[in-house]
C-alpha cells in the first residue's frame, strides 16, 4: 500500500511559537492531501485540503492565517500551526490520495503537539 | 444534517459475537465508502473499500445501500485483536465555480 510519513512525530513547544509539521507520500504522488486534527476520544476533523499548486481549501471555522498550508510539490505538503496555543495541542493527521486513484485515503502517523 | 454520521459506541460485545456498525452519508452522488480502523493513539488504517453493492473479506463484509445512503460493516466472530475505532468515510464532492458557455447562433 501507499505510504505516508509525517515529521516530527511529536513535538512540545512553548506558547507563542510556530510548528512546522511535514507530510510525505514515499512511494507514490498525491495531487490532494489532507489535514486533520484528532481530539482525545474524539474523530477526525478535516481542517483543509491541501492541492499541489494551488491555495488549500479550509474548513468552516478553521483560520487559515493561523493554521498555514502549503503544497509546493507532488510528495509534499506542509502545516504551519502559526503562534501556537495550549487549546491547540492536539494530534494532526495528514492523509494522501493517489493521483488516479479512487479516493482511498493513506494516513500519515500522526503527529502529537503539546503546546505549554 | 452531518455529511456523515455514525453510531459513536461503545459497542461491548464478547468474543465470538457478530457485530453491526452502520454509517450514513448525506450526499446521493457519493460513489466511493471507504472503512477504516483506528487504534488508539495511531492513524486510521484503511479496512476496506465499497465501490458497488458490496465487499467481504474474510470476516469483514462491508455493504452498500445507496437507496438508503448507508453502508454497513459486519465483523464476524470477533476476536480481541478487532478492538478498536471504525471510521466510515465518505469522500468529499468538491465543485467549482462553474464555467458558463453561450453558444451563439
Amino acid at each position: 500500500g501507499a505510504v505516508v510519513s509525517q515529521h516530527p512525530s511529536w513535538v512540545i513547544c512553548k506558547s507563542g511559537t510556530s510548528v512546522k509539521i511535514e507530510c510525505r507520500s514515499l512511494d507514490f504522488q498525491a495531487t490532494t492531501m489532507f489535514w486533520y486534527r484528532q481530539f482525545p476520544k474524539q474523530s477526525l476533523m478535516l481542517m483543509a485540503t491541501s492541492n499541489e499548486g494551488s491555495k488549500a481549501t479550509y474548513e468552516q471555522g478553521v483560520e487559515k492565517d493561523k493554521f498555514l498550508i502549503n503544497h509546493a510539490s507532488l510528495t509534499l505538503s506542509t502545516l504551519t500551526v502559526t503562534s501556537a496555543h495550549p487549546e491547540d495541542s492536539s494530534f494532526y493527521i495528514c492523509s494522501a490520495t493517489l493521483a488516479g486513484g479512487r479516493n482511498e485515503q493513506f494516513f500519515g502517523p500522526g503527529t502529537r503537539l503539546t503546546v505549554l | 444534517r452531518k455529511e456523515v454520521e455514525q453510531d459513536p459506541g461503545p459497542f461491548n460485545v464478547p468474543e465470538g459475537a457478530t457485530v453491526a456498525f452502520n454509517c450514513t452519508y448525506s450526499n446521493s452522488a457519493s460513489q466511493s465508502f471507504f472503512w477504516y480502523r483506528q487504534d488508539c493513539r495511531k492513524e486510521p488504517k484503511l479496512l476496506m473499500s465499497v465501490y458497488s453493492s458490496g465487499n467481504e473479506d474474510g470476516r469483514f463484509t462491508a455493504q452498500l445501500n445507496r437507496a438508503s445512503q448507508y453502508i454497513s460493516l459486519l465483523i464476524r466472530d470477533s476476536k480481541l485483536s478487532d478492538s478498536a475505532t471504525y471510521l466510515c468515510v465518505v469522500p468529499r464532492i468538491y465543485f467549482g465555480s462553474g464555467t458558463k458557455l453561450n453558444v451563439k447562433p
